[in-house]
């Protein structure tokens, strides 16, 4: 399979707990994106990688939230001290430089009890 | 900041008819892509637009790029029950280094057998 891959699928935590996820993209994409969905809504941007770099964060990214790309390939997303809030599928997708086609994971369901 | 408006909100239907969504935005967006989401699972990207008046298809699927550059449509044609899902419009205004995706709340389309 040669598309978006994240794992874990599905987190449950405890409200203050720190949590990692991790996605893989298809490879030779230099372009990463993290994104955040809750219920009802559409995907929101929280940050996006060019290769190692991290090129834009959004507001929505607390600095309780971390992403890392650190050999340009795959990435990680962190949440420390998680609160329920954070109760959301965390969705990644990754696309090649010099095109607006993002292809997306199938996403980590997070739920913060 | 900018706002995608998606509608309807969801639709119900009856097998074999043909569908029709849009989004509007009070702002100028440079492309548009138009994704799938079934449940527990990430988006799938179906048609991409570049430029104002495109129309593009992809199978039972046809998409416009509207003239103003504020809005897209979403046509599909005899509609099967695998169609069932949210469809969800993005965004995107294209220059620089930003490359982040701005969402509709999507259309929840069921179809009845």
């Amino acid at each position: 399979d040669t598309g978006v891959s994240q794992d874990p699928r599905h987190k449950i935590t405890k409200r203050g707990q720190n949590v990692t996820f991790r996605c893989d993209p298809i490879s030779e994409h230099n372009r990463l994106y993290w994104y955040r969905q809750t219920l009802g809504q559409g995907p929101e941007f929280l940050t996006y990688f060019q290769n190692e770099a991290q090129l834009e964060k959004s507001r929505l990214l607390s600095d309780r939230f971390s992403a890392e790309r650190p050999k340009g390939s795959f990435s990680t997303l962190e949440i420390q001290r998680t609160e329920q809030g954070d109760s959301a599928m965390y969705l990644c997708a990754s696309s090649f430089v010099d095109t607006y086609e993002q292809y997306f994971g199938p996403g980590t369901r997070l739920t913060v009890t | 900041g900018q706002q995608l408006n998606q509608s309807p909100q969801s639709m119900f239907i009856q097998e074999g008819e043909d569908v029709s969504m849009n989004c509007t935005s009070s702002s100028i967006f440079n492309t548009w892509l138009w994704y799938k989401q079934d449940p527990g699972e990430g988006p799938v990207l179906l048609i991409a637009l570049y430029k104002a008046g495109e129309l593009t298809s992809n199978g039972r699927l046809t998409a416009q790029f509207g003239i103003t550059r504020k809005d897209s449509f979403l046509n599909i044609s005899a509609s099967i029950p695998s169609d069932v899902g949210i469809y969800f419009c993005a965004g995107l205004v294209s220059g620089g280094s930003n490359y982040k995706l701005t969402f509709g709340k999507g259309t929840l389309l069921t179809v009845n057998p």
